[in-house]
């Protein structure tokens, strides 16, 4: 059974553009969560899609936005990038809404310049 | 947002020696976790946690969720040098909530 899969593993954007990343379940999962990681904030939860719809929201600007379609793929956007945007973005995937036990893809190393 | 104060920071141990890390909150949580993350890789749960006092183990892992629903430890037995990596943990929070500590380092020195 694949894992989770992010692509693409590495970017590197300059600020004011914005930029997609997209997340592929494990197959049968239909909850999709991203989470941002840098050193200085940890890990933090941005938002948790499932069957379509966000369900939960972290405490991020309106900048971060994403959606789920309805194979359960599900991309991030972030428009206007700025400096403090460059992270590894993670997104984990879950059967279901509620389910704690997720897993993680490799992430998206986002370098904003 | 909830704050996890994790400690130690990070941790230079001999291969073989036992290791403790834990996590703590002013906040209780539904469910603690405990993830590892290898270089370049997103974390992977070793240990999920349900009951306030529950004791799991996984392997040489133990992982106990403290009666207070405030904290949590986890006890890595007998290290190797693949225990190398960040041990993060988490606590879920309403609806699928986590929050995640600020990860201890692990090097274990052959």
């Amino acid at each position: 059974k694949a894992g989770v899969t992010q692509t693409p593993r590495y970017l590197i954007k300059t600020r004011g553009q914005q930029v997609t990343l997209s997340c592929s379940p494990i197959s049968g999962h239909r909850s999709v969560s991203w989470y941002q990681q840098t050193p200085g904030q940890g890990l933090q939860f941005l938002f948790e899609y499932f069957s379509e719809t966000q369900r939960n929201k972290g405490n991020f600007p309106g900048r971060f936005s994403g959606r789920q379609f309805s194979n359960s793929r599900s991309e991030m956007n972030v428009s206007t990038l700025e400096l403090g945007d460059s992270a590894l973005y993670l997104c984990a995937s879950s059967p279901w809404t509620g389910d704690t036990e997720a897993f993680f893809g490799q992430g998206t190393r986002l370098t904003v310049v | 947002g909830q704050q996890l104060n994790q400690s130690p920071q990070s941790m230079f141990i001999q291969e073989g020696e036992d290791v403790s890390m834990n996590c703590t909150s002013s906040s209780i949580f539904n469910t603690w976790l405990w993830y590892k993350q290898d270089p370049g890789e997103g974390p992977v749960l070793l240990i999920a946690l349900y009951k306030a006092g529950e004791l799991t183990s996984n392997g040489r892992l133990t992982a106990q969720f403290g009666i207070t629903r405030k904290d949590s430890f986890l006890n890595i037995s007998a290290s190797i040098p693949s225990d190398v990596g960040i041990y993060f943990c988490a606590g879920v929070f309403g609806a699928n909530n986590l929050f995640f500590g600020t990860g201890t380092r692990l090097t274990v020195i052959p």
